[in-house]
């Protein structure tokens, strides 16, 4: 069973501030990682992929993956009132004729003006 | 260009009724995917096609769920019988590659909330 973990929320950060998503997963041959974010009562649209440790940079998105602790996080820097939203991290594994992007329940994020 | 749209955007039914939702991808995109999302949870796999081939439907629910792609374009998800828990938003995706690569964005559509009374 794959699972990928993320806390609810809501996690609520003042606007300017950095906003700090987690997400942790089971399978171990995990080959890719994504975060979508998701507006109230729309479809979920790809912010940040990532494929190897380290960390990627994308504007005020930075995602962070560690692959030896199945973590993976993204970093939201100056968040605006804009990105309130619902986050959600997705792992994919195309192992053993398996296709499944897993995606996590989502982290919903409110940032106060 | 267009991107993946979905109908109907909002369907209600009655407990045993069969129901088809149609996904039209963005064209030439090899890779479709169908997705249940249920209030307050993020979507759950259902199944994948590579252009006509249904590759992995490890995701349905139950056999009273049947997706097709019969010319590698349009997919329907049909569900019969549909019983309450089967609400949810059904949400369909599309990727310009092959699914196996692990890399390719996949562009969600709109999705089709189905309500069952």
């Amino acid at each position: 069973q794959k699972e990928v973990e993320q806390n609810s929320g809501p996690l609520s950060v003042p606007e300017g501030a950095i906003a700090s998503l987690n997400c942790t997963y089971s399978d171990r041959v995990s080959q890719s990682f994504f975060w979508y974010r998701q507006y109230s009562g729309k479809s979920p649209e790809l912010i940040m992929s990532i494929y190897s440790n380290g960390d990627k940079e994308d504007g005020r998105f930075t995602a962070q993956l560690n692959k030896a602790s199945q973590y993976v996080s993204l970093l939201i820097r100056d968040s605006q009132p804009s990105d309130s939203a619902t986050y959600l991290c997705a792992v994919f594994n195309s192992g053993a004729g398996s296709y499944q992007l897993t995606f996590g329940k989502g982290t919903k994020l409110s940032v106060i003006p | 260009g267009a991107g993946v749209s979905q109908s109907p955007r909002y369907k209600v039914a009655k407990r045993g009724q069969d129901v088809a939702l149609r996904c039209d991808p963005i064209s030439g995109h090899v890779s479709l995917f169908w997705y249940q999302q249920a209030l307050g949870q993020g979507p759950e796999f259902l199944t994948y096609f590579q252009n006509e081939a249904q590759l992995d439907k490890s995701g349905l629910p139950s056999d009273r769920f049947f997706a097709e792609r019969p010319e590698g374009s349009v997919s329907t998800l049909k569900i019969q019988r549909t019983q309450q828990e089967d609400s949810a938003v059904y949400l369909c995706a599309s990727s310009l590659r092959l699914a196996g690569l692990g890399t390719d964005t996949q562009y969600f559509g709109p999705g089709t909330r189905l309500t069952v009374l």
